[in-house]
């Protein structure tokens, strides 16, 4: 069964950092991309961040561009997203998903259960 | 960045109604265009992907349609199960890569 799980949402102080994990499970995760998505309350999805396959690529929202970085280790399953800067408006549900269909993000078939981030001071 | 107007924003609708919701995109997107369910306090699921596929294991009451600029998402006969949020995605590259804002379908 193919799962994903996140980890390292919490409370933290506009300014602060915080590192997202998100394990994977059940599938072959060097063959997929990845991309992580968040919802504020009561809002809508916007896509983050996501890291391809076929040339280790990255792309962000500019809503989080040089403040955000998205990496993967292969060896242990685990995606990443490393959050610095953070601001009031970077509060939300973030969601870790894998692509359907493989080496580049295109539409996302599996999701994790979500981590909330609240920055708040 | 590709626009996703989606409407309307809200449906109330009975059980056994026939349900459609529009996705408008702001440029062509051809057919990569992708729908999604997400009920409350849960993470999005994949119902179609490049307009009109179903995926794997969803209901055939939902089918996708359109080209372009304009897609729908019908569900043919509307169960209570089917209480939720529904989303669009656009998908024309890795750097473009947008939600529309959201459908809410309520059980009448």
């Amino acid at each position: 069964e193919v799962q994903l799980l996140e980890s390292g949402g919490g409370l933290v102080q506009p300014g602060g950092s915080l590192r997202l994990s998100c394990t994977a499970s059940g599938f072959t995760f060097s063959s997929y991309a990845m991309a992580w998505v968040r919802q504020a309350p009561g809002k809508g999805l916007e896509r983050v961040s996501t890291i391809n396959v076929r040339d280790g690529s990255t792309y962000y929202a500019d809503s989080v561009k040089g403040r955000f970085t998205i990496s993967r280790d292969n060896s242990k399953n685990t995606l990443y997203l490393q959050m610095n800067s953070l601001r009031v408006e970077d509060t939300a549900v973030y969601y870790c998903a894998k692509d359907r269909e493989g080496s580049v993000a295109d539409y996302f078939d599996c999701w994790g259960q979500g981590t909330l981030v609240t920055v708040s001071s | 960045d590709i626009q996703m107007t989606q409407s309307p924003s809200t449906l109330s609708a009975s059980v056994g109604d026939r349900v459609t919701i529009t996705c408008r995109a702001s440029q062509s997107v051809s057919n990569w265009l992708a729908w999604y369910q997400q009920k409350p306090g849960k993470a999005p699921k994949l119902l179609i992907y490049k307009a009109s596929n179903l995926e794997n294991g969803v209901p055939s009451r939902f089918s996708g349609s359109g080209s372009g600029t304009e897609f729908t998402l019908t569900i043919s006969s509307l169960q209570p199960d089917d209480l939720a949020t529904y989303f669009c995605q656009q998908h024309t590259g890795s750097s473009s890569l947008t939600f529309g804002g959201g459908t809410k379908v309520e059980i009448k």
